[in-house]
């Protein structure tokens, strides 16, 4: 089975700050791992993914997120960010093989500050 | 290329119906699946469809119940509604195999009085 853990359930940040929205998984079996964002009133969009290679995968938007195996986490980061950021940030994982069941964390709210 | 798309947007049930959730998925995808968003949760798997044929489910109850058509469109088909399945229902299609991603339709925010 799969856990996904965002301990911080909003993150207030003031424009052009950098910021830090973190994700633990835990799993028994290989997994990918994808970082969503959810605008109010939208379905999710896909800001990055990562499969294999490559530790530091860079998204849409400017964000980018490393992948620590040792640490099971998955942290996203952003060096600058802009009003409109502010949204709620998911982090999933999926196994590598099998269903496409995606555990999703509990979700981090991202309030950008003027 | 279309994307996902969901219908309808609103839905406005009572206790004990049954409700029809419609889903549409991008061209060219094979693969569905349905998450149940509740209000300041994070999304939660319902099944995923692929060749017509459930394949895989969450921890839902059989009155929670789906379908795939030939042209990969979808059904969520929910009995006996109760208060809390009042959420916003998520469609996402794929391509089947490796790390393809899935693509999100806006949901269909369903309210159960």
């Amino acid at each position: 089975a799969q856990s996904v853990t965002q301990l911080d359930s909003q993150v207030p940040v003031f424009e052009e700050a950098p910021v830090e929205l973190r994700c633990n998984y835990s799993s028994s079996v290989s997994v990918y791992l994808f970082w969503y964002v959810q605008y109010p009133n939208q379905g999710l969009q896909l800001l990055l993914k990562y499969l294999s290679g490559s530790t530091l995968v860079k998204g849409i938007n400017g964000f980018e997120a490393e992948f620590n195996k040792s640490q099971t986490s998955f942290h996203l980061r952003k060096p600058s960010v802009h009003i409109s950021d502010t949204a709620e940030y998911f982090c999933a994982v999926r196994p590598t093989s099998g269903t496409y069941k995606y555990i999703f964390g509990t979700g981090t709210r991202l309030k950008v500050l003027a | 290329e279309t994307g996902v798309t969901q219908s309808p947007t609103h839905l406005i049930k009572t206790r004990g119906q049954q409700v029809t959730l419609r889903c549409s998925s991008q061209s060219g995808h094979n693969t569905v699946s349905w998450y149940q968003q509740a209000l300041g949760q994070g999304p939660q798997f319902i099944f995923q469809y692929y060749r017509e044929e459930e394949n895989g489910r969450g921890n839902f109850p059989p009155r929670f119940s789906g379908l795939q058509f030939p042209n990969y469109s979808s059904e969520l088909n929910v009995n006996a509604l109760e208060l809390d399945d009042s959420a916003l229902y998520l469609c996402a299609s794929s391509l089947w195999g490796g790390g393809s991603e899935q693509y999100f339709g806006p949901g269909t925010r369903l309210t159960v009085t």
